[in-house]
Order: C-alpha cells, then sequence, then structure tokens
C-alpha cells in the first residue's frame, strides 16, 4: 500500500533560519506529491505540488523536489518567518485512484 | 465564493447519541472527502465520494456512514457515538485538473467531543 513518513517534530526555529522538514514515500504506481500547511484553528490548504519526478514545486520561499530515485520530497526554505509557525503535511497522490495518503504532520514553531 | 464550509465547528455528545456533520462546496468539485484528524496521525480517510450519487469506504469507516445528497453536499452521520469517534473531522472537495493533479480544498473543521 501507500504510506508517507515525516521528519518527527516538533520543530523549532529562529527567524531566518534555515528550514528542511524530509518527506519519504512508499506507493504503488507512479504518485504525484503535495505539500499542505495547516494553521492555527484552521483546515489543510495546498502549499505546492510535484506531478513528475524531477519537478520542483514552490511557493511563497518553500521548495520540494520530487525525487523518484531516493522516493523523497524534502520541504525547504531559506529563511522562516514568525508567520510560518503551522503543521506541514506531506502527502501522495495515488493517481489511479484518486484518493491521497497524508504523512503525520510536522509542527512548526519560528521564534523571533 | 465560500469553498467549503463545515457545519457545526464543535459538539459535544455523550457516549450513544448521534449526530450528522455537514458539509457543502460551492466549486462545483465532482470530488467530495472525509477525514479525522488525531494527535501524531494525521489525516485518514473515512469515506470519499468521485461523484454525485456514488460513496466509497476510505480507510477507517467502522461507526460512519456518508450520504452525497447532492453535487454541493457530503454529509457524515455517527450512529452511535464512542468516545473513539473523539476526534477533528475535516471535510475536502477536488477537482481533477488532469489525471495527475487533484488540489484538495479543505473546510474549517468540526472539533467532536464524546464523554
Amino acid at each position: 500500500g501507500n504510506s508517507v513518513t515525516q521528519m518527527e517534530g516538533p520543530v523549532t526555529l529562529s527567524e531566518e533560519a534555515f528550514l528542511t522538514i524530509n518527506c519519504t514515500y512508499t506507493a504503488t504506481g507512479y504518485p504525484s506529491l503535495f505539500w499542505y500547511v495547516q494553521y492555527p484553528g484552521e483546515g489543510l490548504q495546498l502549499l505546492l505540488k510535484a506531478t513528475k519526478a524531477d519537478d520542483k514545486g514552490s511557493n511563497k520561499g518553500f521548495e520540494a523536489t520530487y525525487r523518484k530515485e531516493t522516493t523523497s520530497f524534502h520541504l525547504e526554505k531559506g529563511s522562516v518567518q514568525v508567520s510560518d509557525s503551522a503543521v506541514y503535511f506531506c502527502a501522495l497522490l495515488n493517481t489511479n485512484a484518486g484518493k491521497s495518503t497524508f504523512g503525520d504532520g510536522t509542527t512548526l514553531t519560528v521564534k523571533p | 465564493n465560500a469553498g467549503v464550509t463545515q457545519t457545526p465547528k464543535f459538539q459535544v455528545l455523550k457516549t450513544g447519541q448521534s449526530m450528522t456533520l455537514q458539509c457543502a462546496q460551492d466549486m462545483n468539485h465532482n470530488s467530495m472527502y472525509w477525514y479525522r484528524q488525531d494527535p501524531g496521525m494525521g489525516l485518514r480517510l473515512i469515506y470519499y465520494s468521485a461523484s454525485e450519487g456514488t460513496t466509497d469506504k476510505g480507510e477507517v469507516p467502522n461507526g460512519y456512514n456518508v450520504s452525497r445528497l447532492n453535487k454541493r453536499e457530503f454529509s457524515l452521520r455517527l450512529e452511535s457515538a464512542a468516545p473513539s469517534q473523539t476526534s477533528v473531522y475535516f471535510c475536502a472537495s477536488s477537482e481533477a485538473k488532469n489525471r495527475r493533479d487533484y488540489e484538495q480544498y479543505f473546510g474549517p473543521g468540526t472539533r467532536l467531543t464524546v464523554t
């Protein structure tokens, strides 16, 4: 079956620090990959995506590259802000079934 | 354009009580989903509906039923609530841009406590 493993949290960084949140996956077939972000008290919203190998998704200074050879989709940001404090979810889409599998989420706290 | 709306936002039930969680979307999406979110366990799919008139079980369907009332609305029913169903419930909808791109849009969630 499909599964997504995320780096365990919580992660606490100082403002302007470099962020990496690791994500690896196991999938039958050839999935698409997504990062979602959940701010306190809200639902998830799409942060970025990559639908084929070697694609780089990017948004709001965040980036992630679809690495099929290492089955990974690590999230990075060069300089985090306090407003980036949230829970980040890595997800894969089983393109045959149209259903997604989510990781457990990683809580990021950025301190001024 | 409200996106995905859910009611209620909060609910407390006693064991054995029943209730229905409501979800509606105004984006004309074909697919709708119900997830539950528990600490340290990410989101788990309860049921989904690929199109109006169809529903299928997800990863954790036991204790739940769903109804796709029309294209806009997808409700989740707990017939006899149990403490193990204490969770945050999210409804989502999506429309495939192509076979490899199904961005999901989530509602704000319903926090349910069963005592």
